[in-house]
């Protein structure tokens, strides 16, 4: 067990819809980064954040958006989805979000859009 | 552009064999290297990275890898595979210059112990 925490674990849902990710730090970490691991495009970096402050962005759609709030939870939000979205997304978290350090991984929620 | 390259997607071996996971990167500058491993329905978890000073860095699990930096590799070897190591390993790279700590991961490769 990592510690991050990632809620649901599994989402179904149509094409057109919007859903939201829910991702809990382990605790003392400031840093939270989201990714995406689906059979065609494999494990892609989408966006970090460090203390309620976008760091870095990957290659994120415009249709997805994230933050992180006060109390250093994140959530992604995934509108207008497509067929192609349906993947497992994962949230890491590290405690400064700085090069070189350790990213500790929930287990992920799984997407499946129709 | 960073990018990485795992020359095997899948690996076949027995049990108490040895074991080598290949991993090439791109980068016209420094890297740091890091090997991760997923087993069946859970997260990512790291075996061991390369920050700096010695190539040849041990990890959890009885697993090591060597960066080489003339051939920019960083080979995953361990010496005696256990049917508990049968998962998928990925190798990721990230920037030690950039403001964030995003990885750039490879395709993976599926390690497969048979008894």
């Amino acid at each position: 067990d990592s510690g991050v925490t990632q809620t649901p674990k599994h989402l179904i849902t149509a094409t057109g819809q919007r859903v939201t990710l829910r991702c809990s730090p382990r605790s003392g970490d400031l840093s939270v980064y989201w990714y995406q691991q689906s059979l065609d495009q494999g494990l892609q970096f989408l966006i970090q954040y460090y203390n309620g402050e976008e760091r870095a962005k990957g290659n994120i759609l415009e249709r997805f958006s994230a933050q992180q709030f006060p109390d250093l939870h994140s959530e992604l939000n995934l509108s207008s989805l497509e067929l192609g979205d349906s993947a497992l997304y994962f949230c890491a978290s590290s405690v400064q979000g700085s090069p070189g350090e350790t990213q500790y991984f929930g287990p992920g929620t799984r997407l499946l859009v129709l | 552009a960073q990018s990485v390259t795992q020359l095997d997607s899948q690996v076949p071996v027995f049990e108490e064999a040895p074991v080598e996971l290949r991993c090439n990167y791109s980068s016209s500058v420094s890297v740091y290297l890091f090997w991760y491993v997923q087993y069946p329905n859970q997260g990512l978890q790291l075996l061991l990275k390369y920050l700096s000073g010695s190539t040849l860095v041990k990890g959890i699990n009885g697993f090591e890898a060597e960066f080489n930096k003339s051939q920019t590799s960083f080979h995953l070897r361990k010496p005696s595979v256990h049917i508990s190591d049968t998962a998928e390993y990925f190798c990721a790279v990230s920037d030690p210059n950039n403001a964030g700590n995003m990885l750039t991961f490879g395709g993976g490769t599926r390690l497969m112990v048979k008894p």
